[in-house]
């Protein structure tokens, strides 16, 4: 069966903490693997893509790892913020069709 | 957020109601989906479209039906509403998901059935 695996389920760290979540996935065959935002009461925001051949990619404090061996991914975040309080998401698309399998994500909070 | 518009943001109705939930979107994209969201679950696609008039079901189509008669919409009926129902609805754009083309999402109708 198809699936993403987030942990943890939730987490809280205290601002400027550093932070790793882990995404593991059977989706096959794949074709990406993104990483999503999601704040209370909004639709997921793309943090990052990655396809099969890269192993990380960074949009500013976030930087998303990916083990195609493993079928592991991590989304790290550097010097939380407050602001950085939200849902992470994990979805990974198959290599055909239309398709996108999302992981259940892990819910953040950053305290002052 | 890219230009896509859900309409209403909230509804509450009763059950064995017909309710259509509206997706608008300006960006031109040619895939358009639905999903639901529920507590503990990922986000779970319930039709998607792949042009004016194509559309093929997800994984949790039942008692849900789309239409979608122009490129800027995507309707999402559901025939007789029932408590199960209940759930946040996402409606996404995108060119293709294959090959790292973004997906952009609405910003969620929260859909009550009483």
């Amino acid at each position: 069966k198809n699936q993403v695996e987030q942990s943890p389920q939730s987490l809280i760290i205290l601002e400027g903490k550093n932070c790793t979540l882990q995404c593991n996935y059977t989706v096959s065959p794949f074709s990406n693997l993104r990483w999503y935002k999601q704040d209370t009461g909004r639709g997921p925001v793309s943090l990052t893509i990655m396809t099969f051949s890269e192993n990380t990619k960074s949009n500013g404090r976030y930087t998303a790892t990916l083990d195609a061996d493993t079928k592991q991914s991590s989304l790290h975040i550097t010097a939380s913020q407050l602001s950085d309080s939200a849902s992470y998401i994990c979805v990974v698309s198959f290599l055909y069709g239309n398709k996108l399998v999302f992981g259940a994500g892990t819910i953040l909070r950053v305290k002052s | 957020d890219a230009g896509i518009t859900q309409s209403p943001r909230h509804k509450v109705t009763e059950t064995g109601t017909p309710v259509t939930l509206r997706c608008h979107q300006t960006e031109n994209h040619r895939y358009m989906y639905w999903y639901r969201q529920d507590p503990g679950h990922g986000l779970r696609l319930i039709h998607y479209s792949y042009g004016v008039k194509d559309t093929d079901k997800g994984e949790v189509s039942d008692g849900y039906s789309v239409s979608r008669s122009k490129t800027e919409d995507f309707l999402l009926t559901l025939e007789s509403a029932t408590s199960s129902q209940t759930s946040v609805y996402f409606c996404a754009i995108s060119e293709s998901v294959i090959g790292g083309t973004e997906a952009f999402f609405g910003q969620g109708t929260r859909l009550t059935v009483v």
